[in-house]
């Protein structure tokens, strides 16, 4: 079984530009989750789709951000414009279940950002 | 509020010898989950083991072994003999039940073992 997708798996950008990262979830999981990972920490929820719905973007900045889960599968998530802040690592997961504290989050290998 | 304490950044050890990482956590909440993921070099996290706030039996898994003690608020999670392979940065993680499968991480703790 493939595993949660994501691309590009690295992105250089000089500032003020835009750039877009993609997730395949697992097929099935119906809960698609966004994490922003800085250096040195750990994940950092920024979106959680159930389905096509967000029902969590609490942390999501979004004057710069959005994303976008069409058909309740792949997913978008875009930075416009980019700034030397964000430069991190973008990771995408998926899991089978949506409320629940108890579920286990399958996690891509990540998109690193650098922005210059 | 959530928080999760790693209060150890960096450990090294060498090959075979036994390493042990903790883990402190902060919750209001009388059901919760907690979980370890290693995040290797390759940069995917990969899940380790959960365990809700109603099992506080320890567990072990080969050379894993985890040991929760709610009592001091503690997930501490234990390598036996480690390997090359176990280098990685681990990560615990909490999660309140209740309708948001939100995950809190802590910081990590990187873990360097030397041949």
């Amino acid at each position: 079984e493939a595993g949660v997708v994501q691309s590009p798996r690295y992105k250089i950008i000089e500032k003020k530009q835009p750039v877009a990262f993609w997730c395949n979830p697992i097929s099935g999981h119906n809960t698609l989750y966004w994490y922003l990972q800085n250096l040195g920490q750990g994940p950092e929820l920024l979106i959680r789709y159930e389905n096509e719905e967000a029902v969590d973007d609490s942390q999501l900045p979004k004057d710069r951000f959005s994303a976008e889960r069409l058909k309740g599968v792949d997913s978008t998530l875009k930075i416009q414009p980019a700034e030397l802040g964000d430069s991190a690592v973008y990771l995408c997961a998926s899991s089978q279940e949506g409320d629940s504290g108890a579920n286990v989050l399958t996690f891509g290998a990540g998109s690193r950002l650098t922005v210059l | 509020a959530q928080k999760v304490t790693q209060a150890q950044t960096e450990i090294s050890v060498v090959e075979k010898e036994d390493v042990t990482l903790d883990c402190v956590y902060e919750t209001r909440d009388t059901t919760y989950y907690l979980f370890w993921y290693k995040q290797p070099p390759s940069g995917e996290l990969v899940f380790l083991i959960r365990r809700n706030s109603f099992d506080e039996q320890n567990e072990i898994s080969g050379r894993y072994s985890w040991n929760f003690q709610k009592s001091t608020s503690s997930f501490n999670f234990t390598i036996t003999a480690s390997q090359v392979v176990d280098s990685a940065v681990y990560f615990c993680a909490l999660s309140e039940a209740g309708g948001a499968n939100n995950l809190f991480f802590g910081t990590g703790t990187r873990l360097t073992v030397i041949p």
